[in-house]
């Protein structure tokens, strides 16, 4: 099945720790992007990619880093510089002009 | 600043009716609008994408119009029903890959 794979869907995290969510496509598609989404708020853009080995800081950047090395992935890593990560992360995909395909989301906590 | 606006408050309307949810944005000048369904704890689901020279487009229920002088798209749900309580968001493209960026969704409640 063609998608778009976010783990771990729930990530549980101490002050001060770097955790690193997970995204895969197997949609061929050169774009992919990671938002982040706090309860009753709209998709903020926290980095996309449009092709390997390159991308670019979104509205929201600071406190997160990303790569991409292949164009089937890009792990999305919150550092313990990031002051309020507890959110819903939601990564997505897409040709270029086309919609996006969006992963089932990762819900990070602070504890 | 850039800023894409839609109706904070939810909409409730009685099934069977039409839905209408707007979209506003200022200075941006998108290539392409698109909306999106999210439910609850759920990624977004892509429903339609209409372009800077398109006025209207239909699927089935749905129908989208673009505006580019008001600035402005409404989505509109016909015959609406229970199953299509969500929430809605548009979202602007500004060419190749740039910038996908989304509004902050309005919900939608379709009382039988």
């Amino acid at each position: 099945d063609g998608g778009i794979t976010q783990s771990p869907k729930y990530l549980f995290r101490k002050e001060g720790q770097n955790v690193t969510l997970s995204c895969e496509q197997n949609l061929n598609h050169d774009a992919m992007y990671w938002y982040r989404q706090d309860p009753g708020q709209g998709l903020r853009l926290i980095y996309y990619s449009q092709i390997v080995n390159d991308f670019q800081k979104g509205d929201i950047a600071e406190g997160y880093s990303v790569s991409r090395e292949k164009k089937e992935s890009f792990p999305l890593t919150v550092t313990s510089a990031q002051k309020n990560p507890t959110a819903f992360y939601l990564c997505a995909s897409s040709s270029r002009l086309r919609e996006a395909f969006f992963g089932q989301g990762t819900r990070l906590t602070v504890v | 600043s850039q800023k894409i606006e839609q109706n904070s408050e939810a909409l409730n309307i009685q099934e069977g009716k039409t839905a209408t949810l707007t979209c506003n944005y200022t200075n941006y000048s998108p290539a392409y609008l698109q909306w999106y369904r999210q439910d609850p704890g759920r990624g977004p689901v892509f429903l339609l994408l209409i372009r800077e020279n398109e006025k209207e487009k239909r699927k089935e229920r749905l129908k989208v119009t673009f505006d580019t002088t008001l600035k402005q798209s409404l989505f509109h749900i016909t015959a609406s029903q229970p199953a299509d309580s969500a929430t809605y968001l548009c979202a602007l493209g500004t060419g190749g890959y740039q910038k996908v960026t989304f509004g902050t969704g309005t919900k939608l409640q379709v009382i039988p």
